[in-house]
């Protein structure tokens, strides 16, 4: 089956730094992945699309200057929370369709803190 | 329109029980109709999916109901079990107008009793 990793799973920065989160596909191409971020007990809230060798799509309300996306290759994204606050503490996670229907493979999830 | 509306929010089963989770939505475009699990701390895991010319889709002790004149689904858990015991998204997707983009419910919490 369809594999997505995420690294790290779980980060820890101060309010102010910038954090990386890097979303793999580990055994299929995606021109295509998405992140998302979910709110302890809530559902997932789509941030944007990332589209390899293209700008990302980004949802209304999520802002493209703090919230930096990279798609650098076909089995590569990575998403830059840049000049974090604590209240973007949330967990991100990514995902990738695969498959005849495209269905969603999503990654474990990165759980981030910011003090 | 996008909406797609989960209930109930939380469920507790006994085990061996049926879990019935119900979805509706607005969206006569939606073409994709998949149901995720989700454990604590881990990202969700597509359960089962159906398309809405098809009425039921059984895998092993899941099935989804679907009920295109209503615009509602369902998930049904025959037998549930303590590791059943996660969230469950019900999810649709509209690939002429939304591409790979899927939209979520709200979620429903599953407890099965042991």
């Amino acid at each position: 089956g369809a594999v997505v990793s995420q690294h790290p799973s779980w980060v820890i920065c101060k309010s102010g730094t910038s954090v990386k989160i890097e979303c793999r596909s580990l055994d299929f191409q995606a021109t295509t992945m998405f992140w998302y971020r979910q709110f302890p007990k809530q559902s997932l809230m789509l941030m944007a699309t990332s589209n390899e060798g293209s700008k990302a799509t980004y949802e209304q309300g999520v802002e493209k200057d703090k919230f930096l996306i990279n798609h650098a290759s076909l089995t590569l994204s990575t998403l830059t929370v840049t000049s974090a606050h604590p209240e973007d503490s949330s967990f991100y996670i990514c995902s990738a369709p695969q498959g005849p229907s495209y269905e969603q493979y999503f990654g474990p999830g990165t759980r981030l803190t910011v003090t | 329109q996008q909406q797609v509306k989960q209930s109930p929010q939380s469920l507790i089963v006994q085990k061996g029980g049926i879990s019935i989770i119900n979805c509706a939505y607005e969206n006569t475009a939606f073409d994709y109709f998949p149901w995720y699990q989700q454990f604590p701390g881990k990202g969700p895991a597509l359960l089962i999916a159906i398309r809405p010319d098809v009425s039921e889709k059984k895998e092993g002790r899941f099935t989804i109901s679907f009920n295109k004149s209503a615009k509602q689904f369902s998930l049904h858990i025959m037998d549930s079990q303590p590791g059943d015991s996660a969230t469950y998204f019900c999810a649709a997707r509209n690939r002429a107008t939304g591409g790979f983009k899927t939209i979520f419910g709200a979620g429903t919490r599953l407890f099965v009793k042991a």
